[in-house]
């Protein structure tokens, strides 16, 4: 009964680095989204993807790729971390028959020191 | 583009007491979901109800219900008999029908739970 899985939990990063938030999903949702959430800003969508194959831009995606190559996973990559990019990162997955109801991951907790 | 705004940044309330959480938000479409998510300590999203924008009557759960006023573009959560489990982050947030990888978010109140 995993739901939504995403990995690590904590990750500190120096400015520059490079990484990648792993998301994968079991429940063969076709939707899946990246968002980020900051003190006083609720949560903000990063991108998203309508299927395996298929993805678009959210709200706020400078800095951030992603790609969906399996229907299960969905991972986020920096690039080059900035300071800016600290954050919780949640990722969320969605169905047709689930009724615009996002389950989500526990989230990522990110610093760029 | 549609928004949602929580006008209370925190609220409290006595156990086993009843507390309102006010949400509204801006859309100009019709078909729509709206949504209260429930963050703990843990950091975890839970859903905590769901309201249909075409139907008329106001969702419940348990000691959870809502107070769905589409004219005013108005979703209050209402929580009886406050328990100290409730204490969380509690998020509204809108979705279009349609568009089940999008929601978009409130910033959020922080209940606290008084024994």
């Amino acid at each position: 009964n995993a739901g939504v899985t995403q990995t690590p939990k904590f990750q500190v990063l120096k400015t520059g680095q490079s990484m990648t938030l792993q998301c994968a999903q079991d429940m063969n949702h076709e939707y899946m989204s990246w968002y980020r959430q900051d003190p006083g800003m609720g949560l903000r969508l990063i991108h998203y993807s309508v299927g395996a194959g298929i993805t678009d831009q959210g709200e706020v995606p400078n800095g951030y790729n992603v790609s969906r190559s399996t229907t299960e996973d969905f991972p986020l990559r920096l690039l080059s971390a900035a300071p800016s990019q600290t954050s919780v990162y949640f990722c969320a997955s969605s169905a047709t028959i689930a009724k615009n109801i996002q389950y989500f991951g526990a989230g990522t907790r990110l610093s760029v020191l | 583009a549609q928004t949602v705004t929580q006008s209370q940044p925190e609220m409290s309330v006595q156990e086993a007491e009843t507390v309102t959480l006010s949400c509204t938000y801006d859309t100009s479409e019709s078909d729509y979901y709206l949504f209260w998510y429930k963050q703990p300590p843990s950091r975890q999203m839970i859903l905590v109800i769901r309201q249909e924008a075409y139907k008329q009557q106001n969702a419940t759960e348990n000691r959870f219900s809502v107070n769905f006023q589409k004219a005013a573009k108005s979703f209050s959560l209402k929580i009886s008999d406050s328990q100290l489990g409730d204490a969380a982050m509690y998020f509204c947030a809108y979705g279009l029908g349609g568009s089940n990888y999008k929601l978009t978010f409130g910033k959020g109140t922080l209940l606290t739970v008084n024994p």
